[in-house]
């Protein structure tokens, strides 16, 4: 599979509940992040996870990092409506200071009211 | 807060013509890249640039895509003669404040939607 490969490909929940999203990818990695996208809109970063942690939290998000397995995991916790996007989880896939991200197909979240 | 900014929201042009998208990066990043989204398909890495020069391209930017850096804020992407293919989202991104901050993020514009007809 290629880098950064979210998975599902969709996700539908209600408000309230929590989402979780799963990523794995191929290469040795100083970060990962997951970025957010709403519905054809500009991409938003989300959170930024180093390969030496293994879970960082920011407000509603909670990410997981295992390095041995190669994967990553976005929680989403009490989700509202407004959460409605595509995340996806990206790295600098080149290794190099330039930064090229490489993004895979994203999961769609939907959450309903 | 300081954030990228992109002009036209939206671009029609005929096959074979030229357009120029343009972009504002923040201020004090160093780092600039563009990025392509053909709708429904996945967000596709165009260019980087760097220090003045492109530090690294993808095979999508052939000999009819440049990036110009003109005036020190604008950062330019110029498709010579576009082709229906061409129709897509573009992004730009900048990263890498010169107080070392925003070395790892990437922030993006809202895009410009080109409809090559």
């Amino acid at each position: 599979s290629q880098q950064g490969e979210e998975d599902p490909q969709a996700l539908s929940i209600q408000e309230g509940e929590n989402a979780t999203m799963n990523c794995s990818y191929k290469t040795s990695i100083n970060n990962l992040q997951w970025y957010r996208q709403n519905s054809g809109r500009g991409l938003v970063h989300l959170i930024l996870i180093r390969s030496n942690e293994r879970e960082k939290h920011s407000g509603r998000l909670r990410v997981t990092l295992d390095t041995s397995k190669k994967s990553s995991s976005l929680l989403i916790t009490a989700s509202r409506a407004a959460d409605t996007a595509s995340y996806f989880c990206v790295h600098n896939a080149g290794g190099t200071s330039y930064g090229k991200l490489t993004f895979g197909q994203g999961t769609i979240l939907t959450v309903h009211p | 807060e300081p954030e990228v900014t992109q002009t036209p929201s939206h671009q029609v042009t005929q096959m074979g013509q030229e357009v120029i998208l343009r972009c504002v990066p923040i201020s004090n990043h160093l780092y600039f890249y563009w990025y392509r989204q053909i709708l429904g398909q996945k967000v596709e890495f165009l260019v980087s640039f760097y220090n003045n020069e492109i530090s690294e391209k993808s095979e999508i930017f052939d000999d009819q895509f440049s990036v110009e850096r003109p005036d020190g804020s604008n950062f330019t992407l110029k498709i010579r003669s576009t082709k229906l293919e061409d129709s897509a989202m573009y992004f730009c991104a900048s990263k890498g404040g010169r107080d070392g901050s925003s070395y790892n993020e990437q922030f993006f514009g809202p895009g410009t939607r080109l409809t090559v007809l």
